[in-house]
């Protein structure tokens, strides 16, 4: 069975650029997450859907960051503009529902590095 | 904020147990833990998550004090591959990450 899948696997962008990260997780993952990790340290929750809501966005940069999960499956994490700050792996996980959240499968992540 | 305290770093024979431990010592009577591992350039494991009882699985043992305040994961015989970082988790409604412990498994 297929894991999460991220693309792309690096991006490296000009600062003020816009830049786009998908995900698709796991069939029949309810649940879905986007995680911030810069480096050394562990990895920050963006934002978490069920199925197509975003039911905890309160670590979201809303100025410049927005996401969205389509049809509840697939998932866009945006950033625009990029600033140098933003230069980290971005990780997407999924789990089957908020009931077993605790065990979430993750993505390789995303490496952005903004110049 | 992460609700747990971990040691940096640990290092380890290969072939030997690895023994991770884990102050959780504000966790509440309903809040599991759970641990998680990443091996370098990867996203973060599942390993093994535990309440009150003793876990194991095909990857490593849980092994929780009867206070809770405290854990310690144990894989039972360490192997190169285990090298990585080794999170320690309260979960609520969310997975928390503080910085983990760094473990080294040596030849």
């Amino acid at each position: 069975e297929a894991g999460v899948v991220q693309s792309p696997r690096y991006k490296i962008i000009e600062k003020k650029q816009p830049v786009a990260f998908w995900c698709n997780p796991i069939s029949g993952h309810n649940t879905l997450y986007w995680y911030r990790q810069n480096l050394g340290q562990g990895p920050e929750l963006l934002i978490r859907y069920e199925n197509e809501e975003a039911v905890d966005d309160s670590q979201l940069p809303k100025d410049r960051f927005s996401a969205e999960r389509l049809k509840g499956v697939d998932s866009t994490l945006k950033i625009q503009p990029a600033e140098l700050g933003d230069s980290a792996v971005y990780l997407c996980a999924s789990s089957l529902d908020r009931r077993t959240g605790g065990e979430a499968f993750f993505g390789q992540g995303t490496r952005l590095t903004v110049v | 904020d992460a609700k747990t305290t971990q040691p940096p770093s640990m290092d380890c024979a290969e072939g030997r147990a690895a023994n991770l431990p884990c102050n959780h010592s504000t966790i509440s009577g309903n809040e599991y833990v759970y641990w998680y591992r990443q091996i370098h350039s990867q996203g973060p494991q599942y390993i093994i998550h535990g309440l009150k009882n003793n876990e194991t699985n095909e990857m490593a043992s849980l092994i929780i004090t009867e206070d809770r305040k405290s854990s310690t994961l144990i894989l039972p015989h360490a192997t190169l591959r285990d090298t990585a970082v080794y999170y320690c988790i309260v979960y609520t409604d969310k997975l928390i990450f503080g910085t983990g412990t760094r473990l080294q498994v040596f030849p």
